[in-house]
């Protein structure tokens, strides 16, 4: 069984540009989450997809956004990129009560 | 606020040496309290979910427990490959929508 697959797996951006993650959950899987990990913050949460319907959100600016497709492929985006937004993204899909298993990340590097 | 606090920070341990590493949480409508593992470079690891005070989930040399306040990972006699970041999180129940609040994890390093 195919975990979470997540591309690329690392990107190297300059700041004011803007970046599109991508994100393929587990078969089965309709509900996939992303998530922000830096060595500051830890895993900060950043918004949560179901059948294609942002269904949680987490405090973060509207610059960063996402969507998810009817075969439940996820997209996470980011406008105008800052230097502060260099950092480890995961996405995670899960089945109903179950924990999420995450994909390896991208690793994106804002210079 | 929600808020979820690992300790300690860090912890060497020998190997064989028992320990255990504590997930402490201030939330309102807990649904759950998950448990992963983290290898630098990779995604976190799914290790336990736990629903309810009193409630214990093992898998090999770990055991995770659950009370009202505080959730505790059980490692006993350990080895150099348990050595990584683990990290709690808690699912919250809310208004618009269920919160997941992660905590800055336990770094372990079991020695040889």
């Amino acid at each position: 069984k195919a975990g979470v697959t997540q591309t690329p797996r690392y990107l190297i951006k300059t700041r004011g540009q803007q970046v599109t993650l991508s994100c393929s959950p587990i078969s089965g899987h309709r509900s996939v989450s992303w998530y922000q990990q830096t060595p500051g913050q830890g895993l900060q949460f950043l918004f949560e997809y179901f059948s294609e319907t942002q269904r949680n959100k987490g405090n973060f600016p509207g610059r960063f956004s996402g969507r998810q497709f009817s075969n439940s492929r996820s997209e996470m985006n980011v406008s105008t990129l800052e230097l502060g937004d260099s950092a480890l993204y995961l996405c995670a899909s899960r089945s109903q009560n179950y924990g999420y298993t995450f994909g390896s990340g991208t690793r994106l590097t804002v210079v | 606020e929600d808020q979820v606090t690992q300790s300690p920070e860090a912890l060497r341990l020998q190997e064989g040496e028992s320990s255990s590493l504590n997930c402490s949480y201030t939330v309102s409508g807990l649904r759950g309290l998950f448990w992963y593992r983290q290898d630098p470079g990779k995604g976190p690891e799914f290790l336990f979910t736990l629903y309810s005070a009193g409630e214990e989930k093992e898998k090999e040399r770990l055991k995770a427990t659950l009370t009202k306040k505080e959730s505790f990972l059980h490692i006993t006699a350990p080895k150099p490959e348990d050595s990584a970041t683990y990290l709690c999180a808690v699912e919250v129940y809310g208004n618009t929508g269920n919160q997941f609040y992660f905590g800055t994890g336990t770094s372990l390093t079991v020695i040889p």
